[in-house]
């Protein structure tokens, strides 16, 4: 079974600019969470989707945000880019909104000049 | 709400000895709780997870934890350390009965194993 995936890998961007993100999560499971690790500031949670629509969002500006397509994976972008968005962003999936263990994705890194 | 200490932020140890993580949780509901390893430039892996039963949880590689309700711990441990087990460990706590809540993270533990 393949795992959670995301891509691109590496992303470097220049402050202003925009940035998107994409997740494919496990075949099966519906909910998709974004989460963000920043140098020193641990994991902290972004978004969280299910069947399509946003169903939570942690304490990050609007100009994170992002979208869950009728396949399940989902897309997060970041908007006017800021040097503190560097950080490795990592997507989890579950099988249900009911599930509680989360898979993880390798993680994008942004980087941000 | 919920938050999570994982009280040393690095732990050094050599080679076959062994080691505790530990990990304290504040909620004032119940809690899941998950520890997660992290090796060098890879995403978050599942060790291991008490969701009820057994206090005494047994993971993939070796690792085991305790939940200890009356400490609010859920302490990581294992007998015998190998190379391969240099990495980031994270504990992390899901409130019961609030699917969908994402999980709480502490802000990591750096196990570096040496020779």
């Amino acid at each position: 079974e393949a795992g959670v995936t995301q891509s691109p890998t590496h992303l470097i961007k220049t402050r202003g600019q925009q940035a998107t993100l994409r997740c494919s999560p496990i075949s099966g499971h519906t909910s998709v969470y974004w989460y963000q690790q920043a140098l020193g500031l641990g994991l902290q949670f972004l978004l969280w989707y299910d069947e399509g629509e946003e169903r939570n969002r942690g304490n990050f500006p609007p100009r994170f945000s992002g979208r869950q397509f009728p396949n399940y994976s989902s897309e997060l972008n970041v908007n006017a880019l800021e040097l503190e968005d560097s950080a490795l962003y990592l997507c989890a999936s579950t099988p249900t909104v009911s599930s509680y263990e989360q898979y993880f994705g390798p993680g994008t890194r942004l980087t941000v000049t | 709400a919920q938050s999570v200490t994982q009280l040393d932020s690095q732990v050094p140890v050599f080679e076959e000895a062994p080691v505790e993580l530990r990990c304290n949780y504040s909620s004032s509901v119940s809690v899941y709780l998950f520890w997660y390893v992290q090796y060098p430039n890879q995403g978050l892996q599942l060790l291991l997870k008490y969701l009820s039963g057994s206090t005494l949880v047994k993971g993939i590689n070796g690792f085991e934890a305790e939940f200890n309700k009356s400490q609010t711990s859920f302490h990581l441990r294992k007998p015998s350390v190998h190379i391969s087990d240099t990495a980031e460990y994270f504990c992390a706590v899901s409130p019961l009965n609030q699917a969908g809540t994402a999980l709480i993270f502490g802000k990591g533990t750096t196990l570096s194993v040496s020779s």
